[in-house]
């Protein structure tokens, strides 16, 4: 069973559209993040939700903008994509107590 | 400001043989867990090993072990025997128990084992 999965897996899209990253945990999680992760392969917060709340917002563009339906889901919605919006996006929840992140497989997003 | 620095960026090693990679950290928590995260070319990230910094005993899985050293804020892993699928990027995290929901992740090491 996938604990934390991802839609879609790779992207491909022009400069200027909109898309959006669905994440979903079926671990029962109540916290679940969003990270950057860059041709570096440095990994950046974007976004925390815990119970639906935003309680982690880094200085990111307001071009992407978070939702929580509800503590399982987390998606990611990106207007007017941006050459630099390239890279890989990470979904994670994190387990308590053990404050263990699990991630998705990522989504690897290309604009052209 | 809390930071993770892994200062080895690139590191190989012969197939069977031992590597340690190295982390360093830098808080005024005095309660934390620790983790290294390996992200294979597949990019997954997984879980290796965990730490939690009241405790003394060293964590292991397996061929994986750390040597946690709070007073000197290092947190390295060790890995024995080891083996073409460790060839990947290996990541150290730290996250204090004082009720922030931030991780904090260094740059990363990328480990080559080699046949």
């Amino acid at each position: 069973d996938t604990a934390v999965s991802q839609t879609p897996k790779y992207l491909v899209t022009q400069m200027g559209n909109d898309k959006s990253i669905k994440c979903e945990q079926n671990l029962g999680h109540d916290t679940m993040y969003w990270y950057k992760q860059d041709s570096k392969k440095f990994l950046k917060i974007m976004f925390s939700y815990n119970n639906k709340e935003l309680i982690i917002n880094e200085t990111v563009p307001n071009r992407f903008s978070p939702k929580s339906p509800d503590k399982a889901h987390l998606n990611l919605h990106i207007n007017s994509l941006e050459l630099g919006d390239s890279a890989v996006y990470f979904c994670a929840s994190r387990s308590l107590p053990q404050e263990t992140q699990y991630f998705g497989p990522g989504t690897r997003l290309l604009v052209l | 400001a809390q930071t993770v620095t892994q200062s080895q960026p690139e590191m190989s090693v012969q197939e069977a043989e031992t590597v340690t990679l190295s982390c360093t950290y830098d808080t005024s928590e005095n309660n934390y867990y620790l983790f290294w995260y390996k992200q294979p070319p597949s990019r997954q990230m997984i879980l290796v090993i965990r730490q939690e910094a009241y405790k003394q005993q060293n964590a292991t899985e397996n061929r994986f072990s750390v040597n946690f050293q709070k007073a000197a804020k290092s947190f390295s892993l060790k890995i024995s025997d080891s083996q073409l699928g460790d060839t990947a990027m290996y990541f150290c995290a730290f996250i204090p128990t004082s009720g922030t929901y931030k991780y904090i992740f260094g740059t990363g090491t990328r480990l080559k084992v080699l046949a």
